[in-house]
């Protein structure tokens, strides 16, 4: 079945400073990539997605960008301020085909800390 | 719309004892899943429902059993709790299996003694 390897497990940064976390799978039918969010003692939220059809996506201050060759995918965050700070997630699925079709394989989760 | 709505909150077993999470969406989610949390080890399926009437094991199945109720309910039973089984517990649902949103619960936090 499909792997999921996320580093670093914590990340700490100055606010203002940038922040990435990486993930590697190991299933290259694998074509969809969500990124979560997991504040405090919250549940899990979905804050970015890519497809494999795809190379990057942006949505204000992060983005993820995905090497399918390498079969790995990144979490950017830019500008970074307090609330940043939480678990993220990486997760891989495939839409389509397969008996892990559908199944979202999470990544171990990275704790970042923005410091004022 | 609440979403996803777990209960109970937090819960605490003595070993060998039995109970039941519950969980509904009010989403008109076709999928539901079921997934545990523990330190370092993200968040790893237990059993999800593609759709009414069907279930299937996740990853971390061993020492569970689930119910897809109805479209809305979807149930976690642990026959005989272990200390192992101490975790948070997820439910999610999401429109469709694949490539769609997942939206989870607030969590049960499960303490086995």
């Amino acid at each position: 079945g499909e792997n999921v390897e996320q580093h670093p497990s914590t990340l700490s940064v100055q606010e203002g400073d940038s922040a990435v976390i990486k993930c590697t799978y190991s299933d290259s039918a694998s074509n969809y990539f969500p990124w979560y969010k997991q504040e405090l003692g919250k549940r899990p939220q979905l804050i970015i997605d890519i497809r494999s059809n795809v190379g990057e996506k942006k949505d204000q201050r992060i983005a993820v960008t995905l090497n399918k060759t390498a079969k790995h995918f990144s979490l950017h965050i830019t500008e970074t301020q307090p609330e940043d700070s939480a678990v993220y997630f990486c997760a891989a699925s495939k839409l389509a085909g397969g008996t892990s079709y559908g199944k979202l394989t999470f990544g171990q989760g990275t704790i970042l800390t923005v410091h004022p | 719309n609440a979403g996803v709505t777990q209960t109970p909150k937090f819960q605490v077993l003595k070993t060998g004892q039995s109970m039941t999470l519950q969980c509904a969406q009010d989403m008109n989610h076709n999928s539901m899943y079921w997934y545990r949390q523990d330190p370092g080890m993200g968040l790893r399926l237990i059993y999800y429902s593609a759709s009414e009437g069907t279930t299937d094991k996740g990853e971390v199945p061993n020492g569970y059993n689930v119910s897809r109720l109805n479209k809305r309910e979807f149930s976690l039973r642990l026959e005989s709790a272990a200390p192992s089984q101490t975790s948070v517990y997820f439910c999610a649902s999401s429109v469709a299996l694949g490539g769609t949103e997942a939206f989870f619960g607030q969590g049960t936090r499960l303490t086995v003694v």
